[in-house]
């Protein structure tokens, strides 16, 4: 099974940085997704990681520690419209198809 | 280009009625998912198709619970009888196999009253 780690919340101010964490146990791995849903809307992909290292697009960077089962999600330059859920999820290759494993997400509120 | 459509948006019924819910996946997309979402469960997978066979249903909470994926382009997520703790937003999404990246639709907003 999986096991998916992440805060349930966090504030921040605008123009700031926040580095949004996620831990994982899983019996298997193969890559790392990072997805935002503001409310009442639909999840939306932001970001993935199958190596270990950065991946950097714009103002939203992901990191992957395979060997530590850890990631996080840093974000730049924070604007209002960032206050969203953002969602960790891991893809189980034992299946041999695209599922994956949602973390609960983390809430996140900036604030002016 | 479309994205996944679900219908309906909203639906509010009484306990006990059957609740059906439909999704259109990206065109093209050859892997379907329902999810479910819940502030206390998080997001969950219940089922997932694959060239519209059923691959995995060991998400599906109990018989209540049924889906079907008759052709390419088309899937129900039926719930019958339907209870109060069946109150959800759930979710399609859709995929290429060797895709990175899941299409979710903008969700069925579900209560039973």
């Amino acid at each position: 099974g999986q096991n998916i780690d992440q805060p349930t919340e966090m504030t921040a101010t605008e123009g700031a940085i926040v580095q949004i964490n996620c831990t994982y146990q899983t019996s298997g791995f193969n890559g790392l997704f990072w997805y935002q849903q503001h409310a009442g809307e639909a999840p939306t992909f932001l970001s993935y990681n199958v190596l270990d290292g950065l991946e950097e697009k714009g103002r939203f960077s992901s990191f992957l520690s395979r060997s530590k089962g850890y990631s996080y999600l840093l974000l730049k330059e924070l604007q209002m419209k960032d206050s969203a859920s953002y969602l960790c999820a891991v893809r189980d290759p034992g299946s041999g198809y695209s599922t994956l494993t949602f973390g609960k997400g983390t809430m996140l509120l900036v604030s002016p | 280009d479309a994205g996944v459509i679900q219908s309906p948006r909203h639906e509010v019924t009484e306990m006990g009625q059957e609740v059906t819910l439909r999704c259109k996946p990206i065109s093209g997309h050859n892997s379907l998912f329902w999810y479910r979402q819940t502030m206390m469960r998080g997001l969950e997978l219940l089922i997932y198709f694959n060239n519209n066979v059923p691959i995995d249903d060991s998400g599906m909470p109990e018989d209540r619970f049924s889906a079907k994926m008759p052709n390419a382009s088309f899937s129900t997520l039926k719930i019958q009888p339907s209870e109060p703790r069946d109150s959800a937003v759930y979710f399609c999404a859709s995929t290429l196999n060797s895709g990175n990246t899941i299409y979710f639709g903008e969700g069925s907003w579900l209560t039973v009253v």
